[in-house]
C-alpha cells in the first residue's frame, strides 16, 4: 500500500465550478501536511499548507481529518489557469522529506 | 538568481555511461533534498542532506547512485553504468534549517534519457 495515496482523475470541471478531492495518508504519524501543484513539465510549487483547523487561501480550502487520515482540497470558482495536477504531500519523519501522492489531474474547461 | 538551479536541463546518454546532475540550491538554505519523477510514477524521494552530511540516503535505489555536497551548497548526484530504467526527472530542492519554515522550493529539474 502507498503511504499517500490520490484520485488520479481526472477531474473535469467547468470554469466557474467548484471541485474537491481527497488524499489518504497511512501514517498516523504523519506531521506535516501540503498541497503542492504541478503543470506539464515542470517543477512542483507550494500551493498551501494544511493545518488541523482547516485553512483557506482564496479560492481553495484544505482541510485535515487526523481520525481518518485523510486531506482536501476544494477550488471555488475554478479558473483555466487551475488546470494542473495537484499533489498531495506528507511529511513524516525529522529530516522534513517529502513524501508524495500521485497527484490528483484538474482539467478546467470553457 | 533567487530560486533553485539544476544542470543540465536535459541529457540523453547511452546505457551504461555515468551522468552527473548538479544542483545549486538557494543562499542560506542549508538542507537540500533529492527526489526523482518517473513516468507514470510519483514523486519518490533519493537523498537528504544538511549541510554537507547525508543523514538519509534510504531512497537511493541501488549503489550505482551517490551523491555529495560541498561547502554546504552545491550538490552533486551521479549515476554510474547507466540503465534505461534510471530515466526520468530529477528534482532538487531545498528548504531553511530543520526547524524553520519546511516550505521546499524545487528546481527545475533535469530530464535524463538512457538509451
Amino acid at each position: 500500500r502507498k503511504e499517500v495515496e490520490q484520485d488520479p482523475g481526472p477531474f473535469n470541471v467547468p470554469e466557474g465550478a467548484t471541485v474537491a478531492f481527497n488524499c489518504t495518508y497511512s501514517n498516523s504519524a504523519s506531521q506535516s501536511f501540503f498541497w503542492y501543484r504541478q503543470d506539464c513539465r515542470k517543477e512542483p510549487k507550494l500551493l498551501m499548507s494544511v493545518y488541523s483547523s482547516g485553512n483557506e487561501d482564496g479560492r481553495f480550502t484544505a482541510q485535515l481529518n487526523r481520525a481518518s487520515q485523510y486531506i482536501s482540497l476544494l477550488i471555488r470558482d475554478s479558473k483555466l489557469s487551475d488546470s494542473a495536477t495537484y499533489l498531495c504531500v506528507v511529511i513524516t519523519d525529522s529530516w522534513g522529506k517529502l513524501q508524495f501522492g500521485a497527484g490528483t489531474q484538474v482539467v478546467v474547461t470553457p | 538568481g533567487a530560486g533553485v538551479s539544476q544542470s543540465p536541463s536535459n541529457k540523453v546518454t547511452e546505457k551504461g555511461k555515468d551522468v552527473e546532475l548538479r544542483c545549486d540550491p538557494i543562499s542560506g538554505h542549508t538542507a537540500l533534498y533529492w527526489y526523482r519523477q518517473s513516468l507514470g510514477q510519483g514523486l519518490e524521494f533519493l537523498i537528504y542532506f544538511q549541510g554537507n552530511s547525508a543523514p538519509d540516503k534510504s531512497g537511493l535505489p541501488s549503489d550505482r547512485f551517490s551523491a555529495e555536497r560541498t561547502g554546504g551548497s552545491v550538490s552533486t548526484l551521479t549515476i554510474q553504468r547507466t540503465q534505461q530504467e534510471d530515466s526520468a526527472v530529477y528534482l532538487c530542492a531545498s528548504r531553511r534549517p530543520i526547524g524553520g519554515p519546511e516550505t521546499q522550493y524545487f528546481g527545475p529539474g533535469t530530464r535524463l534519457l538512457v538509451l
